[in-house]
């Protein structure tokens, strides 16, 4: 089955406890995004992904890294965590080609709790 | 830059129609994206538009004015489970969303 998969679904952390969420697609595709979700704000971009070792700032890439060693896979690293960083994280791809018209695929969510 | 618009809120009757409106301004347009929300779960695709015009998918239309900025997404024969977000998106190498219209249906 085609997906765009993440993990884990829901963590509860502390402040500075560095953390990596992961997310996979088994679709081929090139194009690889990360997503906040906040009430009221919408979704917002992190960072994106070309390619293999493409990446680059989305809106609020501040306090995130990623890295993408693998096309399958795009993990999101959270170095110190903070409180502000509680929120619904989302992966998504898409394949490349035609880049803008293409639609992407959203992986199931993080819900992320920084105390 | 880019900018969309959304109505926040919207209530509609189980079985009536609906529709839910989106301006944006951009400097460079590729297409525009409609997706649906459930509270908690991913976004899914419903519909893309690129031309002027409609779009038909079963329930779901789309239409779209590059002129104008503007764009809807028409629901018709609506059911309960048609609750949910609906999301415009700017399309691009940079996917935009609109804050999101959430739309309460009632029976």
């Amino acid at each position: 089955e085609a997906q765009v998969t993440q993990n884990p679904r829901y963590l509860i952390t502390v402040t500075g406890k560095k953390l990596t969420v992961t997310c996979s697609q088994n679709m081929n595709h090139e194009y690889m995004s990360w997503y906040r979700q906040d009430p009221g704000l919408g979704l917002r971009q992190i960072y994106y992904s070309m390619n293999v070792e493409v990446t680059d700032k989305g809106d609020v890439p501040e306090g995130y890294k990623v890295s993408r060693k693998e096309k399958r896979n795009f993990p999101l690293i959270l170095e110190s965590p903070s409180p502000n960083q509680t929120s619904l994280y989302f992966c998504a791809s898409r394949p490349e080609r035609l880049a803008g018209l293409n639609e992407q695929f959203f992986g199931p969510g993080t819900r992320l709790t920084v105390l | 830059g880019q900018n969309i618009d959304q109505p926040t809120e919207m209530t509609a009757t189980e079985g009536a129609i609906v529709q839910i409106n989106c301006t944006y301004q951009t400097s460079g347009f590729n297409g525009l994206f409609w997706y649906q929300q459930h509270a908690g779960e991913a976004p899914t695709f419903l519909s893309y538009n690129v031309l002027d015009g409609l779009e038909e998918k079963g329930r779901f239309s789309s239409f779209l004015s590059r002129s104008k900025g503007y764009s809807y997404l028409l629901l018709k024969e609506l059911q309960m489970k048609d609750s949910a977000s609906y999301l415009c998106a700017l399309g691009g190498y940079k996917l935009i969303f609109g804050s999101g219209t959430r739309l309460l249906v009632r029976p």
